[in-house]
């Protein structure tokens, strides 16, 4: 499909694994980012990439958590020695570059995300 | 910072007829876009509608509308003659207007649309 993908879409760990989550966003768009979201809650920001740069981690919630996106299409949230505190859906979402558009906003297309439960 | 609030973690509504959901927002930014998005069970996030601060006119989408008050720092969503199908979680998000912009998730109202 033309849409965001995510995988593996559920994936339990021990605790201590590491785990890596990997995000195919729609073809040419140039942001990708990465969210939480916790059980009941809304999704929190991680952090984002525009291309292969990473311009934002402000939101990772520790030096375990770790995300690249080298070529500048797939990302891959890598998360080392898991918690339980790290369960929780992992969403994954991309928008195009509205530069030079006139366009004000950009929705983001988000992903199914990937459930992680660490045990 | 931004922050987003939303008040209902559940509501009812009877088919056909129309809903509000709430959202009100805190941001020190001149400008800045809403957005709200729907989450069925199958988990991914679909987009609803946007406002942007400097519209002049509510948005309206379909059966989607907001209610943006600008002074009182809300953007509501309307669900006009509710489907069963409208089941679902309901997010208001914030962003900057600018052309790349994380977004900020308020937690969601869960939606029950009965028959």
């Amino acid at each position: 499909g033309a849409g965001v993908s995510q995988s593996p879409r559920y994936k339990v760990a021990k605790r201590g694994q590491d785990v890596a989550l990997r995000c195919d966003p729609i073809s040419g768009h140039v942001s990708l980012f990465w969210y939480q979201q916790a059980l009941g809650q809304g999704p929190e920001f991680l952090t984002y990439f525009q291309n292969e740069a990473q311009l934002d981690k402000s939101g990772l919630p520790s030096d375990r958590f770790f995300a690249e996106r080298p070529e500048g299409s797939v990302s891959t949230l890598k998360i080392q020695r898991t918690q339980q505190e790290d369960s929780a859906v992992y969403l994954c979402a991309s928008s195009f570059d509205r530069t030079g558009s006139g366009a004000t906003y950009n929705e983001q297309f988000f992903g199914p995300g990937t459930r992680l439960t660490v045990l | 910072a931004q922050k987003i609030t939303q008040t209902q973690p559940g509501m009812f509504v009877q088919e056909k007829e129309a809903v509000t959901l709430d959202c009100t927002y805190d941001t020190s930014d001149p400008s800045y876009g809403l957005f709200w998005y729907k989450q069925p069970s199958s988990g991914e996030m679909i987009f609803l509608i946007y406002q942007g601060s400097y519209d002049q006119q509510n948005a309206t989408e379909g059966r989607y509308s907001l209610n943006f008050q600008k002074a009182r720092k809300s953007a509501n969503l309307v669900i006009s003659a509710s489907q069963l199908g409208d089941s679902a979680m309901y997010f208001c998000a914030m962003s900057g207007v600018y052309n790349f912009n994380k977004f900020y998730f308020g937690s969601g109202t869960k939606l029950n649309v009965k028959p």
